[in-house]
């Protein structure tokens, strides 16, 4: 089974604010991932996160961590269309290797 | 421009030919990895490199064969390879496989398989 859980589908108004959901499984993780993946592109690092840290702001991303609930998640401010795209969460596991959700597609809407 | 290339971004191919993916990343990494994206699942990691010496193979079928000359390059060698293999292949790199995790992606090689 997968071991990083996101929902699959956001759709948000244009100007709104977008919260991406994950929950991962792995309580040793030392970073989780935001990429976004834009149509026909590669994947993009958005912002990472330190497990010690509870939360992080990125101009207009915040992200946060809730370690209790294996809880990640992503705050988009004023979105807008060109946040259209996939969004994966993803978490490291033991030495080099990442986990990632199935990813959340996210549609901004006028 | 990510510092990771991919060539080519799109490569259709039929089931007998030989093909190759090219990757090049200008970040100085010494980890470098290759991702397999199919529809509706979950990023697969396939091959991972480590200072150009092979320390992953994550029960990939042969007629996927890496090669890592050095560092900064990695290839995909494709053979005899099935319908179902059509996918995004995404080389990705990081520093070392032990200094944080931080790995950086390419564009990604569309592959069709007919």
């Amino acid at each position: 089974g997968e071991d990083v859980e996101q929902s699959l589908f956001l759709s948000v108004r244009e100007g709104d604010s977008s919260v991406i959901n994950c929950t991962y499984t792995d309580s040793s993780s030392t970073y989780l991932y935001w990429y976004k993946q834009e149509p026909g592109a590669g994947l993009q690092l958005l912002t990472y996160i330190f497990s010690n840290m509870d939360m992080k702001q990125d101009q207009r991303l915040t992200v946060l961590l809730n370690k209790k609930d294996k809880h990640l998640s992503l705050r988009i401010a004023d979105t807008q269309t060109g946040d259209s795209a996939i969004y994966f969460c993803a978490e490291s596991l033991r030495d080099y290797k990442l986990s990632f959700g199935a990813g959340t597609t996210v549609t901004v809407r006028a | 421009e990510t510092g990771v290339t991919q060539t080519p971004r799109h490569l259709v191919m039929g089931m007998t030919n030989k093909k190759s993916l090219k990757c090049e990343q200008h970040l100085g990494h010494n980890a470098m990895y290759w991702y397999k994206q199919s529809a509706k699942k979950p990023l697969e990691l396939m091959f991972v490199y480590n200072f150009k010496e092979q320390t992953e193979n994550n029960s990939v079928p042969s007629r996927f064969s890496p090669e890592c000359p050095n560092s900064s390059h990695l290839f995909l060698h494709l053979h005899t390879l099935q319908p179902e293999d059509s996918a995004l292949y995404l080389c990705a790199s990081s520093q070392d496989r032990l200094s944080g995790n931080t790995i950086y992606f390419g564009e990604g090689s569309w592959l069709t398989v007919v």
